[in-house]
């Protein structure tokens, strides 16, 4: 069964300075790889996805992430974050198109002014 | 368009009782799935509905149970409440279970279990 490790429970970081959030997910032959943000007393709200073709997945808000097959990562950057990037990021894994999704248990980005 | 709409919002329930959460997707969508969120475990998956029928199961004891109207309307059911329940209870929806295709989730449905 396809598991997600999110390796950082919680990430401080100075405001204007970058950020990596990082997410490894076990091995399958295929996978889609997705981050969610979720402000506080929020539903999520999906920041990117990665299903195929270019390994560098831009999203909304600045961000960005990078599919590595090799390392089996999805790690989430942000070159300069904002105070209202404050929130809890997840990472999710679907092994088939259809299947359902698997979610990380999350890391809570602080940022500090 | 209106977003994903869960009702109620909070819920306070006793060990032992049933509970049913409602969930109305956004117009047009008609896959919904319903997410368990807790402070130990995260995000679990509970089920998915598409077109009234369930499509893929989580790993939750059969006293959680679901079910998708004609509207695309959702319920889910928790029967015989345990303090463990306590959580809040997220529904997504999709225009089809392609994940190519964005889930949009709710507010929640905070459910605690005294």
């Amino acid at each position: 069964a396809q598991s997600v490790t999110q390796l950082d429970s919680q990430v401080p970081v100075f405001e204007e300075a970058p950020v990596e959030l990082r997410c490894n997910y076990s091995s399958s032959v295929s996978v889609y790889l997705f981050w969610y943000v979720q402000y506080p007393n929020q539903g999520l709200q999906l920041l990117l996805k990665y299903l195929s073709g270019s390994t560098l997945v831009k999203g909304i808000n600045g961000f960005e992430a990078e599919f590595n097959k090799s390392q089996t990562s999805f790690h989430l950057r942000k070159p300069s974050v904002h105070i209202s990037d404050t929130a809890e990021y997840f990472c999710a894994v679907s092994q088939n198109r259809d299947d359902k999704i698997i979610f990380g248990k999350g890391t809570r980005l602080h940022i500090l002014p | 368009k209106a977003g994903v709409t869960q009702t109620p919002r909070y819920l306070i329930k006793t060990r032992g009782q049933q509970v049913t959460l409602s969930c109305s997707p956004i117009s047009g969508h008609r896959s919904v799935s319903w997410y368990q969120q807790t402070p130990g475990q995260g995000l679990q998956f509970l089920f998915e509905y598409f077109s009234e029928t369930q499509r893929n199961k989580g790993n939750f004891p059969g006293r959680f149970s679901g079910r998708q109207f004609s509207n695309s309307r959702s319920e889910m059911n928790v029967s015989t409440l345990e303090l463990g329940d306590s959580a809040l209870y997220l529904c997504a929806s999709s225009w089809t279970r392609d994940r190519a295709y964005e889930q949009y989730f709710g507010p929640g449905t905070r459910l605690t279990v005294t």
